[in-house]
């Protein structure tokens, strides 16, 4: 099946630990994101990938870092500079990043709580 | 940038009923305008999207409204039905643009009441 999977689904992180969150998609798209979702804040953009070996900064990328080494993997860290990364994080996927189709695929999500 | 308010923020309908979601954005070179669903604890799915060349689209009992001069758009669900519950949220952007990714409106949840 095609698609996008993150894991894992449910990820717990003690306080001053990094933490990477897994997402890989089969689908051939270009343009990957990672969207970090909050109650009441709708879908904030951290990361944006173009394409391989190349992404730029969303709107909350402080405290967050990525890599883009393959065309199907986006993987994100999560690191202690972040302050509040308790978040449910989802990672999107699109055809191409400014083409003419630019409906993004979403993964079912990672819950990350630190304790 | 562009930025994208959504209203209202919670809304509650009878099964049958019809129910009207508004968007407007603020950068006038968008124009792709998305909708998504998404269901407790997955991730959002797309049902219906609109270009800006276009100013109704339906799709069943869904339909979308864009006016370009106004910057707003609209979802409308007929007959909605108890499985329609769910947090909608509006998207903008501008696919011609240098980053061409989605800005999204803060969600509707939607409750059908049975």
């Amino acid at each position: 099946d095609g698609g996008i999977t993150q894991s894992p689904k449910y990820l717990f992180r003690k306080e001053g630990q990094n933490v990477t969150l897994s997402c890989e998609q089969n689908l051939n798209h270009d343009a990957m994101y990672w969207y970090r979702q909050d109650p009441g804040q709708g879908l904030r953009l951290i990361y944006y990938s173009q394409i391989v070996n190349d992404f730029q900064k969303g709107d909350i990328a402080e405290g967050y870092s990525v890599s883009r080494e393959k065309k199907e993997s986006f993987p994100l860290t999560v690191t202690s500079a972040q302050k509040n990364p308790t978040a449910f994080y989802l990672c999107a996927s699109s055809l191409t990043g400014g083409g003419l189709n630019t409906e993004a695929f979403f993964g079912q999500g990672t819950r990350l709580t630190v304790v | 940038g562009e930025n994208v308010e959504q209203h209202p923020s919670t809304l509650s309908v009878q099964e049958g009923d019809s129910a009207v979601i508004k968007c407007t954005y603020s950068d006038s070179a968008s124009n792709y305008f998305p909708w998504y669903k998404q269901e407790l604890g997955k991730g959002p799915q797309l049902i219906i999207d609109i270009r800006s060349n276009v100013g109704e689209k339906k799709d069943q009992r869904i339909a979308v409204t864009l006016n370009k001069t106004a910057k707003h758009f609209s979802l409308h669900i007929t007959e909605t039905q108890p499985e329609d519950s769910a947090v909608y949220f509006c998207a903008a952007s501008n696919y011609g643009g240098s980053q061409g990714n989605l800005i999204f409106g803060k969600g509707t949840k939607l409750s059908v009441k049975p």
